[in-house]
């Protein structure tokens, strides 16, 4: 399968523990993109990466969350101390380098954090 | 602040109809206009996607319909198919410091009844 995976799928945790989420972009795409989706909503933007350089960041990505793409492959992204409202479906996407047109998002499955 | 609104926030059409979903938009720096399709437990996928220099493209059943000066996009999905139940979302995007990020609708449930 040479899409964008991501681990684990499911994530349960209690409230005020840290989890990592792991996305696997595909080969050579060199952006990398997390959105959060909450239920009955649209994908929101997070953080965007260029390679291992993060460029972007939502005003939604609070302190407690930090993302990183060591090496520009696969990215993690960490949130600590979680709160019940971190409830949500994590998405990633990846695209390859920008080129004359406009490339597709390839979004993975997504991890579903449920916060007891 | 909801750079773009979607409705119906749900649709129930019978096979072989026509589904209609909108989209309007606010920021004119917009200048991509994808729709996503997501199946329950998938990640969203490209469906179509449409630039502001032409006004309709078409792909199979899916047309999508653009309209500059009102800043209003739609989806048309001919002879729909109970495959194509799913949440489809509008999206807008622009390039910004190589950044690409898509700001999505809130979805729309299309329920397609054989």
């Amino acid at each position: 399968d040479t899409g964008v995976s991501q681990d684990p799928r499911h994530k349960i945790t209690k409230r005020g523990q840290n989890v990592t989420f792991r996305c696997d972009p595909i080969s050579e795409h060199n952006r990398l993109y997390w959105y959060r989706q909450t239920l009955g909503q649209g994908p929101e933007f997070l953080t965007y990466f260029q390679n291992e350089a993060q460029l972007e960041k939502s005003r939604l990505l609070s302190d407690r969350f930090s993302a990183e793409r060591p090496k520009g492959s696969f990215s993690t992204l960490e949130i600590q101390r979680t709160e019940q409202g971190d409830s949500a479906m994590y998405l990633c996407a990846s695209s390859p380098a920008p080129g004359l047109g406009r490339d597709e998002q390839f979004f993975g499955p997504g991890t579903r954090l449920t916060v007891l | 602040q909801q750079q773009v609104k979607q409705s119906p926030q749900s649709l129930i059409v019978q096979k072989g109809g026509i589904s209609i979903i909108n989209c309007a938009y606010e920021n004119t720096a917009f200048d991509y206009f994808p729709w996503y399709q997501q199946f329950p437990g998938k990640g969203p996928a490209l469906l179509i996607a449409i630039r502001p220099d032409v006004s309709e493209k078409k792909e199979g059943r899916f047309t999508i319909s653009f309209n500059k000066s009102a800043k209003q996009f739609s989806l048309h999905i001919m002879d729909s198919q109970p495959g194509d139940s799913a949440t489809y979302f509008c999206a807008a995007s622009m390039v910004q410091g190589g950044s690409e990020k898509l700001v999505f609708g809130k979805g729309t449930k299309l329920t397609v009844n054989p």
